[in-house]
């Protein structure tokens, strides 16, 4: 899986969009953009994933650069639930389980 | 709601006791999983489960066992508990298909071994 670069933390004021940078310059053709979050003491949750074109769903969008380096999760209307750390993850789809690898992440504050 | 359940969502065990943490998916998925997460360590694969009647060990599987009876249940059993696995356990389920590898997990046990 490719490596990525995240931010550790960022702010964000409530009502206001959240974006979210990830730096993967190592991507390969095949690999997918994935991203999930953890609020505090709760399982992992998946928001979003895609390959190279935008994806849009009820959570967030995601903007993948056209040379697949680099993405941004937005989440358009922040709220304070939102407060969590945010990780990209970068994986080529596998037909069996496989362990998902997950980085730093960013700590992503809604701030009130 | 479909998803992940997982139980306890806590416990506290004595060295040397036996556990089975419990999980169980109604999204009728193929693959399941279990992990650990410990501060500093981020999420670690004890062993996962391709499918129903198969298991495979992941990064830290000594001290677990798993069963596959179905494909609904993926008990996580330790035999004699140990102070090291005190931790957060997640269990988590992807469709299994190529090209959909997307993992789903359960809202965690937290487990502390005295």
């Amino acid at each position: 899986d490719a490596k990525t670069t995240q931010p550790t933390s960022m702010d964000c004021a409530e009502g206001r969009a959240a974006n979210l940078p990830c730096n993967h310059s190592t991507i390969s053709g095949n690999e997918y953009v994935y991203w999930y979050r953890q609020i505090h003491s709760q399982g992992p949750q998946y928001i979003i994933h895609g390959l190279k074109n935008n994806e849009t769903n009820e959570m967030a969008s995601l903007i993948i650069t056209e040379d697949r380096k680099s993405s941004t999760l937005i989440l358009p209307h922040a709220t304070l639930r939102d407060t969590a750390v945010y990780y990209c993850i970068v994986r080529a789809p596998s037909g069996s389980a496989r362990q998902l690898t997950f980085g730093s992440g960013t700590q992503l504050t809604v701030l009130p | 709601i479909a998803g992940i359940t997982q139980a306890p969502t806590s416990q506290i065990l004595a060295a040397g006791r036996r556990m089975t943490l419990r999980c169980t998916q109604d999204m009728r998925h193929n693959a399941m999983y279990w992990y650990r997460q410990d501060l500093g360590l981020g999420l670690r694969l004890i062993h996962y489960s391709n499918t129903a009647g198969t298991t495979g060990k992941g990064e830290v599987p000594d001290g677990y066992s798993v069963s596959r009876a179905n494909t609904d249940d993926f008990p996580l059993t330790l035999a004699s508990a140990v102070p090291s696995q005190t931790s957060v356990y997640f269990c988590a389920s992807s469709e299994g298909q190529v090209g959909t590898d997307t993992q789903y997990f359960g809202p965690g046990t937290r487990l502390t071994v005295l």
